[in-house]
Formats: structure tokens, sequence, C-alpha cells
């Protein structure tokens, strides 16, 4: 069974803290790590598809990093703000060619309060 | 959401009838996707699709089938519903080389089984 693991599993901040979380994977045969960002009752919306070992994502406050060598990849929210609470998720794409699939990780709650 | 939309929204049904689930999308991605979410679980795989009449199983297939006779459509069907298909369903589209790109998402079905 292909593990995603992500912690912590919630997190509370006040506006204007920044803020990571860890999303960690099995480093055997990578292909691509995604990040997502889920609103309450929205759906998923891509925020970074990472491949090469050392990648670093970034959009507006939002900066994401990876190591494939060691299986994780870090999320940072810079100065949070109450906008941006919602549920973050990671999810590993397994196989390769013109099949494959997505396994998503349980995501970190992050709530911002102002 | 653009491209993207399933229907119901909304469902309750009783327990031992059949029901599907529709997927439709106007992008004209060769990838379609079911997951289901529930709580402590996060998004798991039910079914997928990487072409028209190509299907492969999930993580959690039993109970389900997929049919897909067309580009821009994909069905889910419950062949016989249990109170533990009680979830929300969520349907995902991708471009080509799903390694590069991110998925999409529809708004979700609500699916009670009584």
């Amino acid at each position: 069974i292909l593990n995603v693991e992500q912690s912590p599993q919630s997190l509370h901040v006040q506006e204007g803290d920044s803020t990571n979380f860890t999303c960690s994977f099995p480093s055997s045969n990578f292909y691509a790590l995604h990040w997502y960002r889920w609103e309450t009752a929205k759906s998923p919306e891509a925020l970074f598809v990472m491949t090469l070992n050392g990648d670093e994502k970034k959009k507006g406050r939002i900066s994401a990093t990876l190591n494939t060598k060691e299986g994780y990849s870090y999320l940072y929210i810079k100065g949070s703000q109450p906008e941006d609470s919602a549920t973050y998720l990671c999810a590993l794409f397994r196989g390769g060619g013109s099949q494959g699939n997505l396994i998503f990780g349980k995501g970190t709650k992050l709530s911002v309060k102002p | 959401d653009a491209g993207i939309t399933q229907s119901p929204r909304h469902k309750v049904t009783e327990t031992g009838t059949p029901v599907t689930l529709r997927c439709h999308q106007t992008e004209n991605h060769r990838y379609m996707y079911w997951y289901r979410q529930d709580p402590g679980h996060g998004l798991r795989l039910i079914h997928y699709s990487y072409g028209v009449k190509d299907t492969d199983k999930g993580e959690v297939s039993d109970g389900y089938s997929v049919s897909r006779s067309k580009t821009e459509d994909f069905l889910l069907t419950l062949e016989s519903a249990t109170s533990s298909q009680t979830s929300v369903y969520f349907c995902a589209i991708s471009a080509n080389r799903v390694v590069n790109y991110g998925y999409t998402f529809g708004s979700g079905t609500r699916l009670t089984v009584v």
C-alpha cells in the first residue's frame, strides 16, 4: 500500500504568521508530486506539480519545495491571511506512461484567525 | 467548475438500489477519475479512465463499476447501494501527460444511502 503522509493534521495560526506543512512519501520510483488547496464547500484546486528533486515552486505567498531522495515536500505560506484557510492536500503520482493516477494524503487543515 | 460538471449534486437512495453518477467534461481531456471523500480518509480513488472504453480500478473499487463510451462522459454506478457508500463523490479530469498537469475537480455529488 502506497502511503502519503501529511503533517500536521490541523494548524491554527494568527493572521500574519508564516507557516509550513510537510508531505512524506515513498522515495522509490518517483514521478511527480502535486499540491492542492481545498476550501470548505468547494472543490480542490491545483497549486503546484513538482517533478524534479530540488524543485521549488511559488505562487504569490505560497511556495513549495521537493526532496525526492528522502521523500518529502514542504509547503510554505508567508504572512498567512484569513483567505488562506483551507485544507492543503498533497498527492503522489504513481505509474508511468499513459496510465497512472494520484494517491492523496489526508491533508493539513489550516485555520487563520484575523 | 468550468469544463466539468457532476450530476446529480445531491441524492438520497435506498439500500439495495442501483445508482449512477455522471461526470461530464467539455475539455476533451483524456483522463477522468472518480474519488470518494470520507472523514478521516481523504480522497480515495475508485476507478479511473485513460481513454474511451479504457478504465482501471482504484484502491476502493469494490461495489462500483464505471463506463466511458465517449470522451466527455464518465459514469460511476453503484450496483447495489449500501450505507457504507454514503459519501461525497468527486470526479476529476486531466490532460495528456498526467505527470505535468494538475487535476481539475468537479463540484462533487453528495450521496446518502438510507
